[in-house]
């Protein structure tokens, strides 16, 4: 079975310029999960999503994020303009919520961004 | 509001060792408690998980976790570590209703000797 997919994997861009990253969830998954991971900050929540509507966005640091979830396979986390202090690896995850509550979430492998 | 404690940064051990990494988490009613593991350049891999019932749970690649709530625990152990356990390791806990999401502690970094 295929895991959460992102692309890209990695993305090296200048400051400014928009930055836009993409999840495919684990299909018959109705929660999505965004996370930026650094040395400094660690493992954050930024946004989440269930059955495509967003629950939480309070984790988003700034309105140069943002991020949508248009359809149950496909959610994009855009920063713009981007900033060299929003390099990190950024993760989405998925899981199967019952009755809203939490079970495991399924990491993807990351996209690292890099903004010079 | 949850939060986990994983006291220790960082985990030296020789290979064939037993291992226990600490977890210790706060939540007011009966919590999900997780163990991820993330090897360098990776994402996160479930290894296992705690929902109810047998307070000793089993996971992948001979991991096992206890949790005990009267000292508000999920310590993970491994008999007999491996050189390619070698790793960061993640405790989280997780909520019920609407507020769907994991709670995760700072990680572990797990080095093992030869």
């Amino acid at each position: 079975d295929a895991g959460v997919i992102q692309s890209p994997r990695h993305e090296v861009t200048e400051m400014g310029q928009e930055v836009t990253l993409r999840c495919k969830p684990i299909s018959g998954h109705n929660s999505l999960f965004w996370y930026r991971q650094t040395m400094m900050r660690g493992l954050e929540l930024l946004i989440y999503f269930n059955n495509n509507v967003p629950i939480d966005d309070s984790g988003m640091p700034e309105d140069r994020f943002s991020a949508k979830m248009p359809n149950a396979s496909f959610s994009t986390l855009k920063i713009q303009p981007s900033e060299p202090r929003d390099s990190a690896v950024y993760f989405c995850a998925s899981s199967l919520a019952h009755g809203g509550t939490a079970y495991e979430q399924y990491f993807g492998p990351g996209t690292r961004l890099t903004v010079t | 509001a949850q939060s986990v404690t994983q006291p220790d940064i960082h985990i030296t051990v020789s290979e064939g060792a037993s291992l226990e990494l600490r977890c210790n988490y706060s939540y007011g009613a009966t919590p999900y408690l997780f163990w991820y593991v993330q090897s360098p350049g990776q994402g996160l891999q479930l290894l296992l998980k705690y929902f109810s019932g047998d307070t000793l749970v089993q996971g992948i690649k001979g991991f096992e976790a206890e949790f005990k709530r009267s000292q508000s625990s999920f310590n993970l152990r491994k008999p007999s570590v491996h050189w390619s356990d070698a790793a960061e390791y993640f405790c989280a806990v997780g909520s019920t209703g609407t507020a769907s999401k994991l709670t995760f502690g700072t990680g572990t970094r797990l080095q093992v000797t030869l």
